[in-house]
């Protein structure tokens, strides 16, 4: 089936950096989501791609749906503390297919 | 704050106990979702009901039981579980056709505990 390869895995920041990470699938996908999760949460919608090449903003964050249609990337910038917790990548293929999700990547903000 | 409601928030049930986990959405979407997430783990699908029918089942134990009362309900009831199905349960919705349809949206989670 179809895998999404999320990386890195964790990442360990000084506030005020910025923060960027990025998601790579097998084959294509026609939509591309970006969540975060705290802990004891259910994830919370960031930022949702539809087209390639779409670049899409929604504060400090900046995600874009790759050209090749196999890959997304999430920058964040001047990171703050309440930027803590994980990260999910999740695409879809075209047709009826599930949501796939990436693996994750677990922010820490050092203050 | 999420538009989809998940009850309860907190559950512990003894492997013969029958309970229910309860989910509702307002907004007007057509596709619901029931999810499962452990710890440190992304969520992995489990149930989805489109126009309030059953389209898709992950080999899912049948003591995990969905139930979709109408378009803005989902329940899942639960019967016979093991300590292992202890997790993070999600409910998700989405619209259904075009690219919107292809958004999901999660509630807070139910965390469930089998003793």
């Amino acid at each position: 089936g179809q895998q999404l390869n999320q990386s890195p895995q964790s990442m360990f920041i000084q506030e005020g950096e910025d923060v960027s990470m990025n998601c790579t699938s097998s084959s294509i996908f026609n939509t591309w989501l970006w969540y975060k999760q705290d802990p004891g949460e259910g994830p919370v919608l960031l930022i949702a791609l539809y087209k390639a090449g779409e670049l899409t903003s929604n504060g400090r964050l900046t995600a874009q749906f790759g050209i090749t249609r196999k890959d997304s990337f999430l920058n964040i910038s001047a990171s703050i503390p309440s930027d803590v917790g994980i990260y999910f990548c999740a695409g879809r293929a075209p047709g009826n297919t599930p949501l796939v999700f990436g693996k994750g990547t677990r922010l820490s903000v050092i203050a | 704050d999420t538009e989809v409601t998940q009850t309860p928030k907190h559950l512990v049930m003894g492997m013969t106990n029958k309970k229910s986990l309860k989910c509702e959405q307002h907004m007007g979407h057509r596709a619901m979702y029931w999810y499962k997430q452990k710890a440190k783990k992304p969520p992995e699908l489990m149930f989805v009901y489109s126009y309030e029918k059953l389209s898709i089942n992950e080999s899912v134990p049948s003591r995990f039981s969905p139930e979709c009362p109408n378009s803005s309900l989902l329940n899942l009831h639960l019967h016979a579980l093991q300590p292992e199905d202890s997790a993070l349960y999600l409910c998700a919705s989405s619209q259904e056709g075009g690219a919107n349809g292809n958004t999901i949206y999660f509630g807070e989670g139910s965390w469930l505990t089998v003793v």
